[in-house]
Formats: C-alpha cells, structure tokens, sequence
C-alpha cells in the first residue's frame, strides 16, 4: 500500500461545478497536512495547509480526518482557472526525509 | 526576491555524460530538497539537507550525489547519466522545525533533463 494514495482522475467537472478530492494516508504518526498544487509543466505551490479543525479559503475547503486517515479538498463555483493537478502532501513533523507526496488528481473544469 | 531558482532549465545528456544541477535559494531557508517527478509516480526525493554542510539520502538517491557548501545553493550531480534518469527535476526549500509551518516547501520551476 502507498503511503499517501490519491484518485489520479482525471475529473472532468462542468465551470461552477462542486468537486471534491480524497487523499488517505497511512502513518498514523503524520502530523502535517497540505494541498499543493501543480500546473502543467510548472512547479507544484501551496495551496493550502490543512489544519485539524478544518479550514477555509475562499472557495476551497480542507477538511482533516485522523480516525480514518484522510484528507479532503472540496471546491466550490468552479473556474476554468483551477484546471490543475492537485497533490495531497503528509509529513511527521519532526523529519524532513519524510514528506511524502502523493501522485496527484488532475482536474479539468469545462466551459 | 527570486525564491527558488534552478539552472539549467532544460539538459539532453548522453548515456555515461555527467552533469550538475544547481539550486539557489534567497529566502535564508534551512531545508533543501531535490526531487524528480515522473509519469504517475508523484515527487520522490532524492536528497535533501537541513543545513550547511549537511546532506542526507532520501527515497531514490541512487545515482545521485550532492552538496551543500553555500546556505542558499544545493547542488545535484549525476556521475555517469543513464536513460533511467531522464526525469523533470524539482529542487525546493523550507524553513527549519522552529517555525510552525517548516514543512510548507518552496520550489523552482524545474530542470527537464532527457538521457539518451
């Protein structure tokens, strides 16, 4: 089993649209919580962290589940502009050899 | 202020050439990490260091070496190339464990090398 798993898509959701992605992890002992993003043939960039208590940030919402061991993204009112793909990233807090990456969800939004 | 930057942009080797894939940083980060990302298979990390003078292995460091002279420059070699490494290189950095969100990673736009 990967350590970090994600639906590698792709989704393919109409423009304002309601999408939302899994990613479940299998170190219980992970501690930190991100979504990055990455577009086509550039670097990946933060999107957002996410936080035990859930957060929010404009259209998009993260939401942390310890008992089951996942992590959500959900975004509303979908652009174009959020054609992308999406990774879910975990890490223990304590090593910087052990930030995992997932392999990520493509998503594409369509006129 | 630049971030992350990473030279060349874009490398054709031949199969047994070396070459040298430099990273620099301007934000006084004390991680640093090369990366290689391949079809379906995410970010796997090659080597990664906590600080000057300092390196470490990571998930895939076969085939790799690298070193941290500068604070700001972490630097990747290959010694003899093969086509396995043809890949699309990410070098990133991040702040220490002292500040709450160390983990979050800054990176460069990438180096595309192809081995033939």
């Amino acid at each position: 089993r990967k350590e970090v798993e994600q639906d590698p898509g792709p989704f393919n959701v109409p423009e304002g649209a309601t999408v939302a992605f899994n990613c479940t992890y299998s170190n219980s002992a992970s501690q930190s919580f991100f979504w990055y993003r990455q577009d086509c043939r550039k670097e990946p960039k933060l999107l957002m962290s996410v936080y035990s208590s859930g957060n929010e940030d404009g259209r998009f919402t993260a939401q942390l589940n310890r008992a089951s061991q996942y992590i959500s993204l959900l975004i509303r009112d979908s652009k174009l502009s959020d054609s992308a793909t999406y990774l879910c990233v975990v890490s223990p807090y304590s090593s910087a050899s052990k930030i995992i990456f997932g392999s990520g969800t493509r998503l594409s939004i369509r006129p | 202020n630049a971030g992350v930057t990473q030279t060349p942009k874009f490398r054709v080797l031949k199969t047994g050439q070396s070459m040298t894939l430099l990273c620099a940083q301007d934000m006084n980060h004390e991680y640093m990490y090369w990366y290689r990302q391949d079809p379906g298979m995410g970010l796997r990390l090659i080597h990664y260091s906590v600080g000057e003078g300092t390196t470490a292995k990571g998930e895939v460091p076969d085939g790799y070496n690298v070193s941290r002279l500068k604070k700001q420059n972490f630097l990747l070699g290959l010694e003899s190339a093969a086509p396995s490494q043809t890949s699309v290189y990410f070098c990133a950095s991040s702040s220490g464990p002292s500040r709450a969100s160390y983990n979050e990673q800054f990176f460069g736009p990438g180096t595309r090398l192809t081995v033939l």
